[in-house]
């Protein structure tokens, strides 16, 4: 089965500053990748996902890239704000109506 | 509120009981997937539904869960004898159907065993 790996499990960064997190996956027919955002004591919200067939994509200070090749996609924010902080997890699946797998999480703290 | 919802938000069952967790998706989706969060860990895939089938069990243990998505009425995560070990939070996602990726979480049931 897919095996999802994230780091780093942490990450401090100055506001303003730019945050990357990093997974690689496993599974060569996984095809879709998404990324959510969970705060506390809620349920995650997807914030950006990308597909096999496409590189890179950015939605204003977020954007992930994929390297299909090394089997790794990357999240990065930029020009980060306090509301950035949260837990951040990234999920593969072979698309459609799969279940998700799902990295470990980043928890990212945004210092003032 | 056009979101997935889920019922009750909190749940405490002692050993032994039984945990009914509900989950109704969004109005238009018409799949949907069950996950569990251990503390500090990412989340499972448990199981995924369409109306009245299970499509997918891979991630659901063998004995004391069960999972269903009635003609009418929410998705129901059952859990019979409940053991500490059970203790998490579930989280329900949907989807629109078949073809779309999307899944759209909401905000979960945090089962605690005593």
């Amino acid at each position: 089965g897919e095996n999802v790996e994230q780091h780093p499990s942490t990450l401090s960064v100055q506001e303003g500053d730019s945050a990357v997190i990093k997974c690689t996956y496993s599974d060569s027919a996984s095809n879709y990748f998404p990324w959510y955002k969970q705060e506390l004591g809620k349920g995650p919200q997807l914030i950006i996902d990308i597909r096999s067939n496409v590189g890179e994509k950015k939605d204003q200070r977020i954007a992930v890239t994929l390297n299909k090749t090394a089997k790794h996609f990357s999240l990065h924010i930029t020009e980060t704000q306090p509301e950035d902080s949260a837990v951040y997890f990234c999920a593969a699946s072979s698309g459609g109506a799969d279940g998700l797998t799902f990295g470990k999480g980043t928890h990212l703290i945004i210092q003032p | 509120n056009a979101g997935v919802m889920q019922n009750p938000r909190h749940l405490v069952r002692r050993r032994g009981q039984e945990a009914r967790l509900r989950c109704s998706p969004m109005k238009g989706h018409s799949h949907v997937y069950w996950y569990r969060q251990l503390p500090e860990e990412g989340l499972k895939f448990m199981v995924y539904l369409q109306k009245e089938n299970i499509i997918d069990e891979s991630g659901m243990p063998k004995e004391r869960f069960s999972a269903e998505f009635p003609k009418e009425g929410p998705s129901i995560l059952r859990i019979q004898q409940v053991v500490r070990g059970d203790s998490a939070a579930y989280f329900c996602a949907s989807s629109r159907d078949r073809g779309t990726y999307e899944q759209y979480f909401g905000p979960g049931t945090r089962l605690t065993v005593t």
